[in-house]
């Protein structure tokens, strides 16, 4: 099955700076790449997707970039803020050719901490 | 007011007993599923199911049950033999791609 990496497990940053967070997967047929983020004592929401038709995705001041060649993905985040610090989580899904159950598999998740 | 349901918030409850955490919808969504979240690991998949009357183990399913008798409902069962089930309970539901994710049922065992 599916086996999805994330880096880091914490990272901190000033206010303003921007942040990188890395997954990696292992299944070369999943083909939708979402990003979650999950503030403290909530419920986890999609911020940004991305599909393995297309390169790079932004939205605002976030992006997101996919290399299929490498199966990595990242998640970039500019301008920070100190309402961006959460938990983010990457995850992949196979596509309906695959013989697996097509389900999402999750990272491990990056705490993410804007310091004012 | 749409969106994704899940009760009880917090639970507590001794060891060796069976509890069911309920979770509902009104997405009009055919796919719904359980991820269990500790920390460090992020979200792992108990159960999902893709339509009504039918659901399959996700990658930690042993030691849980479910249902799936209406579109609405998917109730989660943690029995006795669930070896560490204290946890937080994520129910999710989703068509083709974004999941909704309910507020959470964080589950203690005394």
């Amino acid at each position: 099955g599916e086996n999805v990496e994330q880096h880091p497990s914490t990272l901190s940053v000033q206010e303003g700076d921007s942040a990188v967070i890395k997954c990696t997967y292992s299944d070369s047929a999943s083909n939708y790449f979402p990003w979650y983020k999950q503030e403290l004592g909530k419920r986890p929401q999609l911020i940004i997707d991305i599909r393995s038709n297309v390169g790079e995705k932004k939205d605002q001041r976030i992006a997101v970039t996919l290399n299929k060649t490498a199966k990595h993905f990242s998640l970039h985040i500019t301008e920070t803020q100190p309402e961006d610090s959460a938990v983010y989580f990457c995850a992949a899904r196979a596509g309906i050719s695959s013989g697996s159950a097509r389900q999402l598999t999750f990272g491990s998740g990056t705490q993410l901490t804007v310091l004012p | 007011d749409g969106g994704i349901t899940q009760s009880p918030k917090y639970l507590f409850r001794k060891e060796g007993q069976n509890v069911t955490l309920s979770c509902e919808q009104n997405l009009n969504h055919d796919a719904m599923y359980w991820y269990r979240q500790d920390p460090g690991q992020g979200l792992r998949l108990i159960y999902y199911s893709q339509i009504v009357n039918d659901f399959q183990k996700g990658d930690i399913a042993e030691g849980y049950s479910v249902s799936r008798e209406k579109k609405e409902s998917f109730p989660l069962t943690v029995t006795s033999a669930q070896k560490n089930p204290t946890a937080f309970y994520l129910c999710a539901s989703g068509r083709t791609g974004e999941l909704f994710f309910g507020e959470g049922s964080r589950l203690t065992v005394l």
